[in-house]
C-alpha cells in the first residue's frame, strides 16, 4: 500500500541550528515527492518538489531535500533555522502523470527555541 | 506563482443549516480539484476529487449526499456541507492541480476554511 511516514511528530530546534525532517515513503514506483509547510490556521505552501534528475532539490525559504531511492526517503533540511520556520511540515507523494490526490504524511511540528 | 483562493476562511453556523465553501484557481485553469479535511494536529484526509464537468469521486466513508461537490468551471469548485452537525466542525482545505495536461501533478492549496457548527 502507498504510504508516507514522518517518524518525528514534534521536533524542537534552537534558532540558528540546522534542521532535518525525515520522510519515508512506500510506493510501487518512483513517485513525485513534495514538502509542504502549514502555519497555524493556514493552508499549505509548497516548499519544494522532486520529479526526476538531480536528487538534491532546492526550495523556497532556504530549504532543500534529498531523494534517496535506496532508502525510500526524502528528508528535508535547512542549515540554519529561523524562528519564523516554526510550523507544521508535511511530506507528500503523488503519482507521476496522473491527476490523483497526494498522499500525505502525518506531519512534523517544528518548534524553534531562542 | 499559482494562487488558489478559498472562501470563506471561517464560518460559524447553526446545526441543521448548510454551508457552501468556494475554491477558486485565480491565475490558472484546473480540471481537477481536491477537497481535504483536517482534524486538529492531524494530517489531511482526502474527501473527494472534483473534476470539471463531471461527478466528483468520493473517498470511502465520505457521504456524498452530505458533502456536495460541484465543479462547474475550470476555475471554481464548491463544497456544500448539508445539514451540518457539530461533528462536521473541522478545517476544510481545497487544492487545485495546475494545467489541464499537467503531468507533474503539482497541486496548490487554498488557505482553508474553519467550519464551526453550533
Amino acid at each position: 500500500a502507498q504510504s508516507v511516514t514522518q517518524p518525528d511528530i514534534h521536533i524542537t530546534v534552537s534558532e540558528g541550528a540546522s534542521l532535518e525532517l525525515r520522510c519515508n515513503y512506500s510506493y510501487g514506483a518512483t513517485p513525485y515527492l513534495f514538502w509542504y509547510v502549514q502555519s497555524p490556521g493556514q493552508g499549505l505552501q509548497l516548499l519544494l518538489k522532486y520529479f526526476s534528475g538531480d536528487t538534491l532539490v532546492q526550495g523556497i525559504k532556504g530549504f532543500e531535500a534529498e531523494f534517496k531511492r535506496s532508502q525510500s526517503s526524502f528528508n528535508l533540511r535547512k542549515p540554519s533555522v529561523h524562528w519564523s520556520d516554526a510550523a507544521e511540515y508535511f511530506c507528500a507523494v503523488g503519482a507521476p502523470g496522473a491527476g490523483t490526490a497526494l498522499i500525505f504524511g502525518k506531519g512534523t511540528t517544528l518548534s524553534v527555541s531562542s | 506563482g499559482a494562487v488558489v483562493s478559498q472562501h470563506p476562511s471561517w464560518v460559524i453556523c447553526k446545526s441543521g443549516t448548510s454551508v457552501k465553501i468556494e475554491c477558486r484557481s485565480l491565475d490558472f485553469q484546473a480540471t481537477t480539484m481536491f477537497w481535504y479535511r483536517q482534524f486538529p494536529k492531524q494530517s489531511l484526509m482526502l474527501m473527494a476529487t472534483s473534476n470539471e464537468g463531471s461527478k466528483a469521486t468520493y473517498e470511502q466513508g465520505v457521504e456524498k449526499d452530505k458533502f456536495l461537490i460541484n465543479h462547474a468551471s475550470l476555475t471554481l469548485s464548491t463544497l456544500t456541507v448539508t445539514s451540518a452537525h457539530p461533528e462536521d466542525s473541522s478545517f476544510y482545505i481545497c487544492s487545485a492541480r495546475e494545467g489541464t495536461g499537467n503531468p507533474k501533478n503539482i497541486q496548490y492549496f487554498g488557505a482553508g476554511t474553519r467550519l464551526s457548527v453550533l
